[in-house]
């Protein structure tokens, strides 16, 4: 199974800061024929099911702000808000659909410093 | 607007057995790949299983395969996960999730773009 691993496990930004949360890989999940990374970024507020964000490591999902950014390629990627929103507190997930079984990361709490 | 309904959880022995049901509204069910994840109290995602929008292809995870049985009645626009030799680890919320199905040489490829609310799975005696 490829293994997800994110990094930090929690964080705490002030308002209007940078959050930068990583996700490593065990194993690229860059296919090389298409050139696409098959991961993905989820939100879960408390109380709530997750809601996508990020799709292919940099593909903004439709009606998501776009202080939400996604980079990185083969193994490590990073999940980007430029600017921290109140309403951005949330458990943050990445998730690899390069082979199954489909791998979440442990999750990344973001809080308000 | 899509919609995903969850129902069928509760309390169960292990050992015993239990079915999840999804029911779906908003979109054309039977175009789109399904799936179910799961989320143990307190812990993170995990993914259980898939099937595609005909339903002629299925996809588990180890720690379910021969357990459970995901389907899904596409005149009804409901999914369905059919779950047996519970244990105390399969413990969850499980959440039914729309899914977004890219294919190329390399197979399928699923990630989940709408998930329902959740349905809790107790496994105690």
């Amino acid at each position: 199974d490829i293994v997800m691993t994110q990094s930090p496990d929690s964080l705490a930004v002030s308002l209007g800061e940078r959050a930068t949360i990583n996700c490593k890989s065990s194993q690229s999940v860059l296919y090389s024929s298409n050139n696409k990374n098959h991961l993905a970024w989820y939100q879960q507020k408390p109380g709530q099911p997750p809601k996508l964000l990020i799709y292919w490591a940099s593909t903004r999902e439709s009606g998501v702000p776009d202080r939400f950014s996604g980079s990185g390629s083969g193994t490590d990627f990073t999940l980007t808000i430029s600017s921290l929103q109140a309403e951005d507190v949330a458990v943050y997930y990445c998730q690899q659909y390069y082979r199954t079984p489909y791998t979440f990361g442990q999750g990344t709490k973001l809080e308000i410093k | 607007e899509v919609q995903l309904l969850e129902s069928g959880g509760g309390l169960v022995q292990p050992g015993g057995s239990l079915r999840l049901s999804c029911a779906a509204s908003g979109f054309t069910f039977s175009n789109y790949a399904m799936s179910w994840v799961r989320q143990a109290p307190g812990k993170g995602l995990e993914w259980v299983s898939g099937i595609s929008g005909s339903g002629g292809d299925t996809y588990y995870a180890d720690y379910v395969k021969g357990r459970f049985t995901i389907s899904r009645d596409n005149s009804k626009n409901t999914l369905y996960l059919q779950m047996s030799s519970l244990r105390a680890e399969d413990t969850a919320i499980y959440y039914c999730a729309k899914t977004r199905n890219y294919f190329d040489s390399s197979g399928y490829h699923y990630f989940f773009d709408y998930w329902g609310q959740g349905n809790l799975v107790t496994v105690s005696s």
